[in-house]
């Protein structure tokens, strides 16, 4: 079945640091990609998604480009905000059937230090 | 615009005991609704989804069930609550035949 594999958390960077978090996806078809960012005591918001190969998807200065030689999708960031704390979770949507559900990652917790 | 409510917003029950976790999406019709759970440092696993009124897919076997009694009403029920169902439950909906999830704000359940 489909499945996603992220960066093991914690990740501390210090404000204005390059932030890269590594996703990689296996799935038997032609998938949509998304990060999705969880602030403490908060459910999930969408951050960004692509939805085929080549694709760039990009939000409040977060990028990731959907790599489909590497099965890729790692998101970055060139200078990161204390503001920018919290959970990061890459999840693909299967793009067959009705119920597109989401398969999410297992989550990286990034805390950003002033 | 759309949105979407859950509640309770904290919960803390004693094992044995039921649970009803209600869902409601606002501002739009026929939407596919999911239930995810997200145990203490895990990640979200898909409990139940729906695509229609009384239509309801499970991913998991687990004690815990799901009704869809109105179109933008999502309901998550356990008969009898074990320790390990404590966690943060979220909602979402998509539009149909869209990936893209919108997320409410969770419950977190606490099973004593």
């Amino acid at each position: 079945g489909d499945s996603v594999t992220q960066m093991e958390g914690p990740v501390t960077l210090s404000e204005e640091a390059f932030l890269t978090i590594n996703c990689t996806y296996t799935a038997t078809g032609y998938p949509s990609l998304f990060w999705y960012v969880q602030y403490p005591g908060e459910g999930l918001q969408l951050l960004l998604k692509a939805t085929k190969a080549d694709d760039k998807g990009s939000n409040k200065g977060f990028e990731a480009t959907y790599r489909k030689e590497t099965t890729s999708f790692h998101l970055e960031k060139g200078s990161v905000q204390v503001s920018d704390s919290a959970v990061y979770f890459c999840a693909l949507s299967d793009q067959s059937g009705s119920a597109r559900q989401l398969t999410f990652g297992s989550g990286t917790q990034l805390t950003v230090l002033p | 615009s759309q949105t979407i409510h859950q509640w309770p917003a904290t919960l803390v029950q004693p094992v044995g005991s039921p649970l009803s976790l209600e869902c409601t999406v606002e501002g739009t019709s026929n939407p596919n609704l999911y239930w995810y759970r997200q145990a203490a440092g895990r990640g979200l696993q898909l409990l139940f989804y729906s695509v229609g009124i009384g239509q309801i897919s499970s991913e998991v076997p687990q004690n815990l069930s799901a009704s869809r009694p109105q179109d933008r009403q999502f309901i998550l029920s356990s008969k009898k609550l074990l320790l390990s169902d404590s966690g943060f439950y979220l909602c979402a909906w998509s539009p149909p035949g869209v990936s893209t999830g919108y997320f409410g704000p969770g419950t977190r359940l606490t099973v004593l």
